[in-house]
């Protein structure tokens, strides 16, 4: 069935630092893909989205480029601040009438001044 | 706009009895979702309705689960009885269209 693999965490970084946190999928078909934010106390929040190969998602310095060859959907961020301290989700929907979503295990990162 | 709203935040219960999960959705959205988090797990979906009907339980893991969503407004999701699995972190979404906004999770914990 189609899975969602991401790297384990904790992720502790300096701010300003460069941030790559890895996401890898199984799936058939064509699936979109997705990175949602946990902020704590509150619930997901969806931070970017690609629903086709070689799409690039971007929001608030995030991006994440749709990698259909590798099957990935890597995160990235050139200069983390303290405020990006959260919990990050990769997840995936298959389409084809199905709305729900696949996620991944779930990377926690701080970020420390 | 309010967002999605959960109640409870937390909920204690010993194996056996029965708790019921309240979620609020955006209002005008016709589709709710429940997720569960099991500890150092994936998040996995459990079902989803469109308006009060059930579009997919697939992810309902047995018949202690129960979901409900009267009059297409907000949903309720009965565990009874409680096992010890069953401890996590239920979570509700709603969507519009395709981009589902969560609200911030009940943590069950089964004793």
């Amino acid at each position: 069935g189609d899975s969602v693999t991401q790297m384990e965490g904790p992720v502790t970084l300096s701010e300003e630092a460069f941030l790559t946190i890895n996401c890898t999928y199984t799936a058939t078909g064509y699936p979109s893909l997705f990175w949602y934010v946990q902020y704590p106390g509150e619930g997901l929040q969806l931070l970017l989205k690609a629903t086709k190969a070689d799409d690039k998602g971007s929001n608030k310095g995030f991006e994440a480029t749709y990698r259909k060859e590798t099957t990935s959907f890597h995160l990235e961020k050139g200069s983390v601040q303290v405020s990006d301290s959260a919990v990050y989700f990769c997840a995936l929907n298959l389409g084809a009438g199905s709305y729900q979503l696949t996620f991944g295990k779930g990377t926690k990162l701080s970020v420390i001044p | 706009e309010a967002g999605v709203t959960q109640f409870p935040s937390h909920s204690v219960i010993e194996k056996g009895q029965t708790v019921t999960l309240r979620c609020d959705p955006i209002s005008g959205h016709d589709n709710l979702y429940w997720y569960r988090r099991v500890m150092g797990k994936e998040i996995k979906f459990l079902l989803h309705f469109v308006k009060e009907s059930k579009q997919d339980e697939s992810g309902m893991p047995n018949n202690r689960f129960l979901a409900e969503r009267t009059g297409g407004t907000y949903s309720t999701l009965k565990v009874q009885p409680a096992e010890l699995e069953d401890s996590g972190v239920y979570f509700c979404a709603s969507s519009f269209y395709d981009e589902q906004f969560f609200g911030p999770g009940t943590r069950l914990t089964v004793l």
